[in-house]
């Protein structure tokens, strides 16, 4: 069946970059899309960028300007690179495959 | 940025009740080639991530019970569940698929009493 787990740095410093990953099974990212999608602690879903199934990418107007995916379709993963990392991006972080499939998300914190 | 506004931001109703979720884009999500709205529905239960309900507006996602029903079409569309469980206790969002970037509502909180 269809996975995708995330994983990465539970704690980051502000100022720094994030560096996220996508791993995925049961779904071929050379025929489907993955989204980024994150939500701060007791608040909504903001969704954050995309990459299609033939490496093409969009993003989030706000975020555009720090934010990065790219993908390594040998090892089934995808990557979310963000710098300038701020406390307003404590968030939880997930992927989802083609909105349809969602990973089960990671905690990011932005503190010293 | 298509802007989408979504109410109530909560209600809360009782086990057999029905319940309406409206959301609003800024531009319409009507696409003039196939003449299908590009309006999906996600809910999201405690500490549970998404889950992707209603898509094209009023197309179910696969094993979703069918008091789960979309409708609307341009700009102004609705959730409406109909005789309510305790299990559908969740948050609730629409999300517009008909640009980028793909933009959410701010969500509904819908509490059982």
């Amino acid at each position: 069946q269809v996975q995708l787990k995330e994983s990465g740095p539970g704690l980051v410093q502000p100022s720094e970059t994030l560096s996220l990953t996508c791993t995925v099974s049961g779904f071929s990212l050379t025929s489907n899309s993955v989204h980024w999608v994150r939500q701060p602690p007791g608040k909504g879903l903001e969704w954050m960028g995309i990459i299609r199934s033939g490496g093409s990418t969009d993003y989030n107007s706000a975020l555009k300007s720090r934010l990065s995916i790219s993908r390594d379709t040998s090892k089934s993963q995808v990557f979310l690179k963000m710098n300038s990392l701020q406390t307003e991006d404590t968030a939880i972080y997930y992927c989802t495959g083609r909105l349809d499939y969602w990973g089960q998300g990671v905690m990011v914190t932005v503190s010293s | 940025d298509i802007v989408m506004t979504q109410s109530p931001s909560s209600l809360a109703v009782s086990a057999g009740e029905t319940v309406t979720i409206n959301c609003k884009s800024s531009q319409s999500l009507l696409s003039s080639g196939n003449q299908k709205n590009y309006l999906a529905w996600y809910q999201q239960k405690p500490g549970q991530s998404p889950k992707l309900l209603i898509y094209l507006a009023s197309t179910r996602e696969s094993g979703v019970p069918d008091r789960f029903i979309g409708s609307g079409s341009g700009t102004d569309f609705t959730l409406t569940i109909s005789s309510v469980q305790a299990e559908d206790l969740a948050d609730y969002y629409c999300q517009q698929h008909y640009s980028y970037p793909l933009t959410f509502g701010s969500g509904t909180k819908l509490e059982i009493k």
